[in-house]
């Protein structure tokens, strides 16, 4: 069974400032993938970044990376120098490698302040 | 956005109805989804297709059909709706192969289905 604990139902940041959104999972598979996505207000679901279970480094795609913890069983997203776009819904998934049930968090809404 | 539409993109119907909502996408992945989305929840999975013909329940299965028979089209069948139903749907592909990390999902529009 997998579960994903985001502890977070909302967080502020102000402009320019970086941000840790937290994710902690659950899951009995050896190998898993972990993802983060975006859903601003108009509702599309946005896929931001993907770690490994066996990766050694920490994913990075531009602004975003995961912290990848994997002992602690904890996959945080931070989020450098925020911007106002990026208010929106943040949703931490797993999944297992070679399966297809992919499990979501509940989400943590982020508001970026000027 | 990987070529996914969803029709309709709003739907008001009355318990007891049957309802499908369609998924199609254009690039041929072999891997598709439908999930709802609930306050609190997250997004939770009710089916989803490794193949044409090639379906299984996800977590949220009860009261919900899908059919495949072709790549590109995802159907999800509400055979009698109820209000608990009411939600919004989100049809993924799973994009996997060069390029891609192992099945990353990218997500259509959604549905937003409301049952009275």
């Amino acid at each position: 069974a997998q579960k994903i604990t985001q502890t977070q139902p909302g967080m502020f940041v102000q402009e320019k400032e970086a941000v840790t959104l937290d994710c902690t999972y659950d899951t009995s598979d050896q190998s898993y993938g972990l993802f983060w996505y975006k859903q601003p207000s108009s509702g599309e679901m946005i896929f931001l970044i993907y770690q490994g279970s066996y990766d050694e480094q920490n994913a990075t795609e531009g602004r975003y990376s995961l912290n990848f913890q994997k002992a602690r069983k904890s996959a945080n997203l931070v989020i450098s120098a925020s911007q106002l776009g990026d208010s929106a819904m943040y949703f931490c998934a797993i999944g297992p490698l070679g399966g297809f049930k992919t499990i979501f968090g509940a989400g943590t809404r982020l508001f970026v302040k000027a | 956005d990987a070529g996914i539409t969803q029709s309709p993109r709003h739907k008001v119907t009355e318990t007891g109805t049957p309802v499908t909502l369609r998924c199609h996408q254009t690039e041929n992945h072999r891997y598709m989804y439908w999930y709802r989305q609930d306050p609190g929840h997250g997004l939770r999975l009710i089916h989803y297709s490794y193949g044409v013909k090639d379906t299984d329940k996800g977590e949220v299965s009860d009261g919900y059909s899908v059919s495949r028979s072709k790549t590109e089209d995802f159907l999800l069948t509400l055979e009698s709706a109820t209000s608990s139903q009411t939600s919004v749907y989100f049809c993924a592909v799973g994009r996997t192969g060069t390029g891609f990390s192992y099945n990353e999902q990218f997500f259509g529009p959604g549905t937003r289905l409301t049952v009275l």
